[in-house]
């Protein structure tokens, strides 16, 4: 069975701090990509992967950072949290082969204080 | 470009009654378009998907969407509801073989289902 996995369903960490949430999936894609859904602003998309070591900026990159040394993983880094950034976080991996449809991770609710 | 409106964030029906999301999108070349579901506190999980071929396609669960090209069209259906099909449910369609597919997404419609 397909599986994205995300470090950590919920984190709480301080202003400022830098915070790194880990995504992980075990299928091969080529495609890895990091999102924030808040409530009435739908999912929105801060970062996107197509190959390892290559990234793209999404509608929301700001006051974030990528890396993605791995084909399985996908890092979003805060590198210095702000309370603004308080949200569900969801990573979601994809290929071609499967028509593109998009694998999600059960999301890691993030709050900053 | 391509972008995705779906119509109406709040969505009542009763058990057993007909469920109609709306999902009309736009882009510049034949789209790909899918339907997900959310439930409370956890990821997007795929309901179908429309690639190529066949318009009227079926997914998990009961439900069904048909792709009408002339309107622009995606909307999701099924004929009977049931309390388990309460949830947020997104379309979302991606441009083939660009941009890593990278999907647009709609900002969602809650289903709430009454007994």
């Amino acid at each position: 069975d397909v599986k994205v996995t995300q470090s950590s369903r919920y984190l709480v960490k301080r202003t400022g701090e830098k915070v790194f949430l880990e995504c992980v999936q075990d299928m091969d894609h080529e495609n890895m990509f990091w999102y924030r859904q808040d409530p009435g602003l739908g999912l929105r998309l801060i970062y996107f992967s197509y190959d390892v070591k290559m990234k793209e900026k999404g509608d929301i990159p700001e006051g974030y950072s990528v890396s993605r040394e791995k084909k399985e993983r996908f890092s979003l880094i805060l590198e210095s949290a702000s309370t603004n950034q308080t949200s569900m976080y969801l990573c979601a991996s994809s290929t071609i082969l499967a028509g593109y449809f998009q694998y999600f991770g059960p999301g890691t609710r993030l709050t900053v204080t | 470009a391509q972008s995705v409106t779906q119509l109406g964030s709040h969505v009542s029906v009763s058990e057993g009654a007909l469920v109609l999301l709306r999902c009309n999108y736009s882009s510049s070349v034949p789209p790909y378009l899918f339907w997900y579901v959310q439930y409370p506190n956890q990821g997007l999980q795929l309901l179908l998907k429309y690639t190529t071929g066949a318009t009227l396609v079926k997914g998990i669960n009961g439900f069904e969407a048909e792709f009408k090209k002339s309107e622009t069209s995606f909307h999701l259906t099924k004929p009977s509801a049931h309390m388990s099909d309460a949830a947020e449910y997104f379309c979302a369609v991606s441009v083939q073989r660009t941009n890593a597919g990278k999907s647009t997404f709609g900002d969602g419609t809650t289903l709430t289902v009454k007994p």
